[in-house]
C-alpha cells in the first residue's frame, strides 16, 4: 500500500513570508506527528494531531501551527519564516497514535 | 519520557552481524523501547519495539536485558544498505506519537 506522501519535497522561501506543507497518511492512519530535522538540533517533535485535534505538542513557537482534515490529511504552516527555519520537516503517520509511526520522505525547505 | 545513551558511531563488516546498544536506565514499567533509522536524507524507518521480553522480525531482533536498563538492537548479516543513524527511543506506548529523538548511532557497514 502506498507510504506517507509529503508535498512538496522541495521548497524555496524568503524570509518573512509563509509555508504550507502537506502530508498524506497511509490509508487507514488516523494520527499524523511533524517532525523538524536540522544539523544542530536534530529531529524535533512540533506535534501531533488525532482525529482532527492537536493531541501533544513539542516546544516550538506559535508561528508553527497545523490542523488535521477529516481524511487524516495533515498541514503544518509556518508563518513569518526565519532563516532558521530551514529544515527538513517530517510526517509520521500511524493507526492509532498508540501504534509505530511510518515516515514520508519530508519537505526540504530553505529560507533565503 | 526516559533518557537514552548509545555509542555515537559503530563499524561493521559486511555479512557480520551489527549489534547496536542502547542504555535506558530509567526507563519506567511502562515505556516500551522502539528502534527506527534513518539513511541519509531519508525519512526515519520504524525497525522493532518491545517492552521486556526479546523480539524479532524480518529486520532485525531486539535484546532487552532482565532489568530492562539496556537493550541491543541485532542486525544479523549487516550490509551496505544498513548503514544509518540508528535511534533508540523509549516511550508510553499510550500516549500519542510523540518521539523523542536523540543522536543516534551511525553505522558503517564496510566492505
Amino acid at each position: 500500500k502506498a507510504g506517507v506522501t509529503q508535498t512538496p519535497r522541495y521548497l524555496i522561501k524568503t524570509r518573512g513570508q509563509q509555508v504550507t506543507l502537506s502530508c498524506s497518511p497511509i490509508s487507514g492512519h488516523r494520527s499524523v506527528s511533524w517532525y523538524q530535522q536540522t544539523p544542530g538540533q536534530g529531529l524535533q517533535f512540533l506535534f501531533e494531531y488525532f482525529s482532527e485535534t492537536q493531541r501533544n505538542k513539542g516546544n516550538f513557537p506559535g508561528r508553527f501551527s497545523g490542523r488535521q482534515f477529516s481524511n487524516s490529511r495533515s498541514e503544518m504552516n509556518v508563518s513569518t519564516l526565519e532563516l532558521g527555519d530551514s529544515a527538513l520537516y517530517l510526517c509520521a503517520s500511524s493507526m492509532t497514535g498508540f501504534t509505530e509511526a511510518f515516515f514520508g520522505q519530508g519537505t526540504r525547505l530553505t529560507v533565503v | 519520557d526516559a533518557k537514552t545513551t548509545q555509542p555515537t558511531s559503530m563499524d561493521c563488516a559486511e555479512g557480520r552481524a551489527a549489534n547496536l546498544p542502547c542504555n535506558h536506565s530509567t526507563i519506567s514499567g511502562n515505556e516500551y523501547v522502539y528502534w527506527y533509522r534513518q539513511i541519509h536524507s531519508q525519512g526515519p524507518q520504524y525497525i522493532i519495539h518491545g517492552l521486556k521480553n526479546n523480539e524479532t522480525n524480518e529486520m532485525a531482533s531486539l535484546i532487552i536485558t532482565e532489568d530492562r536498563k539496556s537493550s541491543t538492537l541485532i542486525l544479523p548479516h549487516a550490509t551496505l544498505r544498513d548503514t544509518a543513524v540508528y535511534y533508540c527511543i523509549v516511550r508510553v506506548r499510550g500516549e500519542g506519537n510523540k518521539l523523542v529523538f536523540g543522536a543516534g548511532t551511525i553505522l558503517r557497514v564496510k566492505s
